[in-house]
């Protein structure tokens, strides 16, 4: 059966960084594109950007342009989001989310990794 | 992107049909029929219950149906039950080859 695991929760002060994983099975890795969504507490889900884990090929939402990376790593079915200047707006649960072979949705979902910035 | 616009909220009595609607623009609902909605339980991850407008999941109850018409996307829940109750969002495809949800709907059953 398919499965996304996220990494665990985290804390990271204003101006760090935070890379999350989300470790795919239960299929082949490269056939699926990688969404990753947030969503802040109390708040609405929100796009961030989609990885081709073929090719490595990445497409962001605007707002997140120069502050996101996505990767992966073919050799363990990993998809990586790390999101740099961090301020207290980046609070939210970070979900990776397959994409339903290209229409655009998805069918499956990691079960979230909290981020916390804080002083 | 701004995002697609949703009513904030939706109430209806078991066994009622209710419609929660989408509003997007010709960027992105109307133009594209890649639109999707989700099912979202407090403290759970979303769950898809329509795609390609009108295309359900196997597993999704036939009691929810997806429609478009121009720019606006509607989800249908007939026959409605108390475990219908959830928050629900759209999604759909934009010309600049992004994607971008609407604000959600809180479903109310009373």
């Amino acid at each position: 059966q398919v499965q996304l695991v996220q990494s665990a929760a985290e804390v990271k002060k204003p101006g760090a960084s935070v890379k999350v994983s989300c470790k795919s099975s239960g299929y082949t890795f490269t056939n699926y594109h990688m969404h990753w969504v947030r969503q802040a507490p109390g708040q609405g889900l929100e796009w961030m950007g989609i990885i081709n884990p073929d090719n490595g090929g990445t497409r962001f939402a605007q707002r997140f342009r120069g502050r996101v990376t996505m990767t992966r790593d073919t050799s363990t079915s990993t998809d990586y989001m790390e999101l740099h200047s961090l301020t207290s707006d980046d609070t939210a649960i970070y979900y990776c989310a397959r994409d339903k072979s290209g229409n655009w949705c998805v069918d499956y979902w990691g079960q979230g990794s909290l981020v916390t910035v804080s002083s | 992107q701004s995002a697609l616009t949703q009513p904030a909220s939706v109430s209806g009595s078991p066994g009622q049909t209710i419609t929660i609607t989408c509003s997007g623009t010709n960027s992105d609902v109307g133009n594209y029929n890649y639109v999707s909605w989700y099912q979202q339980d407090p403290g759970k991850a979303p769950k898809l219950m329509i795609y390609y407008v009108t295309k359900r999941p196997s597993g999704v109850s036939n009691r929810f149906s997806g429609s478009k018409s121009g720019n606006t996307a509607s989800l249908t829940i007939s026959g409605l039950q108390a475990d219908d109750e959830a928050d629900y969002y759209c999604s759909s495809y934009t010309t600049s080859d992004r994607w971008v949800f609407g604000g959600g709907t809180k479903l109310t059953v009373l």
